[in-house]
């Protein structure tokens, strides 16, 4: 049974620190990886998409990186910026039809 | 443009009623999942449906029916309403296909936050 935890559960930087979010997976046959990002009160953004064939994906400051063999995968984040408070989630496609979510990481960033 | 919307955005019910949350998605895609997320944040698969068929059923109470009319809509009805309903529920859409070259990216409606009291 395929279990995904996301390490640490909280955070708080200051302004303009580069950070990293850690996520496990136990089941390394997965498909793919997918990043989200939850403003409270809010829906799930599409941060970045990782396929299993995949080592890194980057959109802007973010990059995303998979180790499938070792079951992880980790957000980078540089510079990191007030707006940058949320939490985030990663999920596993684990199954063609099945996305299993981490336990996400509330991120807070001081001005 | 909203590519994946949810009706109601709030619903307040009394236990033992029956209620319905409708979702829809204009990006074309085939397959819709709906999700829960309780109060710790966690959000949990409950049904996918691949063209208007469901496919993954994650031992959800039978209370919870989804329908399926088209492949843009996935309706969810919930019968005889418990305290422990109470959550968010998501809605999703991806385009399924990995061997022909789609990614499965998911996109997410706004959700709906039930409260049963």
């Amino acid at each position: 049974k395929q279990e995904v935890t996301q390490i640490p559960a909280a955070l708080s930087v200051p302004e303009g620190e580069n950070l990293v979010l850690n996520c496990s997976f136990t089941d390394s046959a997965i498909y793919n990886l997918q990043w989200f990002r939850q403003d409270p009160g809010k829906g799930l953004t599409s941060l970045l998409l990782i396929q299993s064939s995949q080592r890194e994906q980057t959109s802007g400051r973010l990059n995303a990186s998979l180790d499938k063999s070792s079951g992880r995968s980790t957000l980078y984040i540089a510079a990191s910026q007030p707006g940058d408070s949320a939490t985030y989630l990663c999920a596993v496609l684990s199954g063609t039809y099945k996305y299993i979510f981490g336990t996400g990481t509330r991120l807070k960033v001081l001005a | 443009d909203t590519a994946v919307s949810q009706t109601p955005k709030y619903l307040v019910t009394q236990m033992g009623n029956d209620k319905s949350i409708k979702c829809e998605q204009n990006l074309g895609h085939d397959t819709m999942y709906w999700y829960k997320q309780d109060s710790k944040k966690f959000l949990k698969i409950m049904f996918s449906y691949n063209n208007k068929e469901l496919i993954i059923n994650e031992t959800v109470p039978n209370r919870f029916s989804p329908k399926s009319p088209d492949k843009a809509h996935l309706n969810l009805h919930i019968n005889s309403l418990e305290l422990g309903d109470s959550a968010v529920y998501f809605c999703a859409s991806s385009q399924e296909g990995l061997a022909g070259g789609f990614t499965n990216e998911q996109y997410f409606g706004p959700g709906t936050r039930l409260t049963v009291t």
